[in-house]
């Protein structure tokens, strides 16, 4: 089945703690997204990749790095100096083209210890 | 301001009834808008997607969107409990790093019985 798969689905930090969400997808899409939800608001953008070795920041990129070394592999880094790391946070694709709809994975749950 | 608003209700609405779900937008620039339904603890599923001046309709589902009043709606047909969930309007922007979808806050929708 094709499809996006987001692990892990539940993950705890540590003060001072890097960690690292991992996206994968088998559509084929060249366009891949990562998002963070908190309660009660919409999704807002923190990276974005068209291409292989190509990402642009989204509107709140401050505290997060991304890697884009296959075209199926989006790997998403919440750093230490991210201090409000807990939220939902999704991974979607799509195909090239502002027509194109966004699939999602079903998420990563991070909170703090 | 926000570029893309909605209601964040509650919206209830008898079993059978016709549930009407509205944004707007500020950004003309935008070019497509998709709706997206999450349930509690999920991540968005697509329901549909409009790029031109009109109706679009599938099943229960009919979009609509109006360019001149930066309006964009989801008609929801005989609504059904299973109905019930936040209902997340998207618009999306070209820009030269890709497509970018700016989210609105979500509108709940509650079918009672």
């Amino acid at each position: 089945d094709g499809g996006i798969t987001q692990s892990p689905k539940y993950l705890f930090r540590k003060e001072g703690q890097n960690v690292t969400l991992s996206c994968e997808q088998n559509l084929n899409h060249d366009a891949m997204y990562w998002y963070r939800q908190d309660p009660g608001q919409g999704l807002r953008l923190i990276y974005y990749s068209q291409i292989v070795n190509d990402f642009q920041k989204g509107d709140i990129a401050e505290g997060y790095s991304v890697s884009r070394e296959k075209k199926e592999s989006f790997p998403l880094t919440v750093t230490s100096a991210q201090k409000n790391p807990t939220a939902f946070y999704l991974c979607a694709s799509s195909r090239q083209g502002a027509n194109q709809p966004q699939h999602f994975g079903d998420g990563t749950r991070l909170s703090i210890l | 301001q926000k570029e893309v608003e909605q209601n964040s209700g509650p919206l209830s609405v008898p079993e059978g009834a016709i549930a009407s779900l509205n944004c707007t937008y500020s950004d003309r620039g935008s070019q497509s808008f998709f709706w997206y339904r999450q349930y509690s603890g999920k991540s968005p599923e697509l329901i549909m997607f409009i790029y031109s001046n009109g109706d679009k309709e599938d099943g229960r589902f009919t979009a609509q969107l109006n360019k001149a009043s930066q309006y964009v709606s989801l008609l929801i047909r005989d609504s059904q409990p299973s109905d019930s969930a936040t209902y997340l309007c998207a618009g999306s922007i070209l820009t030269g790093g890709g497509n970018k979808l700016t989210f609105g806050t979500g509108t709940q929708l509650k079918v009672e019985l």
